[in-house]
C-alpha cells in the first residue's frame, strides 16, 4: 500500500536554528511530491512541490526540499527558522497522473524566540 | 479571487444521523477532492469528483458519498454517523481533471458526532 512516513512528530527549536524534517514514501512508480504547511488557525497551504527536473526545489519563506529517488525521500530544510514558522508540516505524495494526495501524519514545529 | 470555501464551519450531530457538507472550488478549478483529517493525523483521501462523476475513491465505506454540480461545487454526504466520523473534513480543488497540479484547500468543516 502507498504510504508516507514522517519520523519527526514534534520538533522544538530556537530561532535561527536549522531545520530538517524527514519524509519517506513507499510507492513503486513515479510520484509528485509536496510539502504543505498549516499555521495555527489557518488552512493547509502549499509550501513547495516537486514534479520533475532539478531534485532540489525551493519554496516559499526560504524552505527547500531535496528529492532523493534512491532513498524514496523528500526532506524539508530551512537554514534558519523564525518564530513565525511555528506550524504543522505535512509531507504528501501523489502518484503520477492522479490528483490523489497521500499525506504523512505531520510534524508539529515549535520555534521559540 | 475567492479561494476554496466550505460550509458549515462547525457541525454537531448524533450517532446514526446523516450529514451533508458543502464545498465551492477556487475559481477556474473543475476538480474537487475530499479529505478527512482526524485529530493528530494527516488528511486521508475520501474521493475525488470531476465532470460530476466520482473519479477516484480512497478506503472509505459506502456511507460516504458525494456529488458534484454543473458549477463544479460539491457535497459530501455521510450516512449512519459513527463516533469515529468526528474529524475535520477538508475540500480541495485543482484546475484540471487529471494531471500534476497542486490542490488548494479550504478551511474545513469540523464535524463532531456525539
Amino acid at each position: 500500500a502507498q504510504s508516507v512516513s514522517q519520523h519527526n512528530h514534534h520538533v522544538i527549536l530556537s530561532e535561527a536554528a536549522s531545520l530538517e524534517l524527514g519524509c519517506n514514501y513507499s510507492y513503486g512508480g513515479t510520484v509528485n511530491l509536496f510539502w504543505y504547511v498549516q499555521y495555527p488557525g489557518q488552512h493547509l497551504q502549499l509550501l513547495l512541490k516537486y514534479f520533475s527536473g532539478d531534485p532540489l526545489v525551493k519554496g516559499i519563506k526560504g524552505f527547500e526540499a531535496e528529492f532523493i529517488k534512491s532513498k524514496f525521500s523528500f526532506n524539508l530544510r530551512k537554514p534558519s527558522v523564525q518564530w513565525s514558522d511555528t506550524a504543522e508540516y505535512f509531507c504528501a505524495v501523489s502518484p503520477y497522473n492522479t490528483d490523489k494526495l497521500i499525506f504523512g501524519t505531520g510534524t508539529r514545529l515549535q520555534v521559540f524566540p | 479571487d475567492a479561494g476554496v470555501t466550505q460550509s458549515p464551519t462547525h457541525l454537531i450531530k448524533t450517532r446514526g444521523q446523516q450529514v451533508t457538507l458543502r464545498c465551492s472550488p477556487k475559481s477556474g478549478h473543475d476538480t474537487v477532492s475530499w479529505y478527512q483529517q482526524a485529530l493528530g493525523q494527516g488528511p486521508q483521501f475520501i474521493f475525488q469528483y470531476y465532470e460530476e462523476e466520482e473519479r477516484q475513491r480512497g478506503n472509505f465505506p459506502d456511507r460516504f458519498s458525494g456529488h458534484q454540480f454543473p458549477n463544479y461545487s460539491s457535497e459530501l454526504n455521510v450516512n449512519a454517523l459513527l463516533l469515529g466520523d468526528s474529524a475535520l473534513y477538508l475540500c480541495a480543488s485543482s484546475p484540471t481533471g487529471q494531471g500534476s497540479y497542486e490542490q488548494y484547500f479550504g478551511p474545513g468543516t469540523r464535524l463532531t458526532v456525539t
